[in-house]
């Protein structure tokens, strides 16, 4: 079956790096998204990786390795406004998008 | 600015009521997609459309029904809700053809079903 795994829940220092793992098997593989959520609001896009290696914007970085099924997400000089849950998300060979069920960023002061 | 729009944000209805979710997007999208998120799940894909008059079942779609007669609108039909309907509904829609497409969406509809 298809499945993405991630830690439900993870806690980190203001102004620290956290990496947010993901691992994924899918049938076939498209590309991978990181979205984020603020509770009680829609998912935004972050990243999206189809090649191997590291894509950097800003603060937040997304990592690809295809071999491992394996991605992760880096946030460094944590804001309490990352406070969030980052959702992951693989696209299968016919372009379907199997999630995750997100990882509960929690920034403590 | 183009945005897409959920309604209503909140509803509470009773088993076996009829319920419908509407969706509108100016984005001028062609794909739509809805989701239900439950606690514990990641986003499931109830119904997608990849343009007018084109409707699919996703992996969750017993008990529900889309139509599309315009690229703006992709209203969600519970025909008989169910307490297992509760949950937060997302509209999501995306532009160009097939293949890897970021998506946009809405605010949700928390809909509890009593």
């Amino acid at each position: 079956g298809q499945n993405i795994d991630q830690p439900t829940e993870m806690t980190a220092t203001e102004g620290a790096i956290v990496q947010i793992n993901c691992t994924y098997q899918t049938s076939g593989f498209n590309g991978l998204f990181w979205y984020q959520q603020h509770a009680g609001e829609a998912p935004t896009f972050l990243s999206y990786n189809v090649l191997d290696g590291l894509e950097e914007k800003g603060r937040f970085s997304s990592f690809l390795s295809r071999s491992k099924g394996y991605s992760y997400l880096l946030l460094k000089e944590l804001q309490m406004k990352d406070s969030a849950s980052y959702l992951c998300a693989a696209y299968d060979s016919n372009y379907q998008l199997i999630w995750g069920a997100g990882t509960k960023l929690i920034i403590k002061p | 600015d183009a945005e897409i729009t959920q309604s209503p944000r909140h509803k509470i209805t009773e088993t076996g009521r009829q319920v419908t979710l509407a969706c509108h997007q100016t984005w001028n999208h062609n794909n739509m997609f809805w989701y239900r998120q439950d606690l514990g799940h990641g986003l499931r894909l109830i119904h997608y459309s990849y343009g007018v008059q084109d409707t699919n079942k996703g992996e969750v779609s017993d008990g529900y029904s889309v139509s599309r007669s315009n690229t703006e609108d992709l209203p969600l039909t519970l025909e008989s809700a169910a307490s297992s309907q509760t949950s937060v509904y997302f509209c999501a829609s995306s532009g160009g053809e097939a293949g890897a497409n970021v998506l946009t969406f809405g605010a949700g509809s928390r809909l509890t079903v009593l």
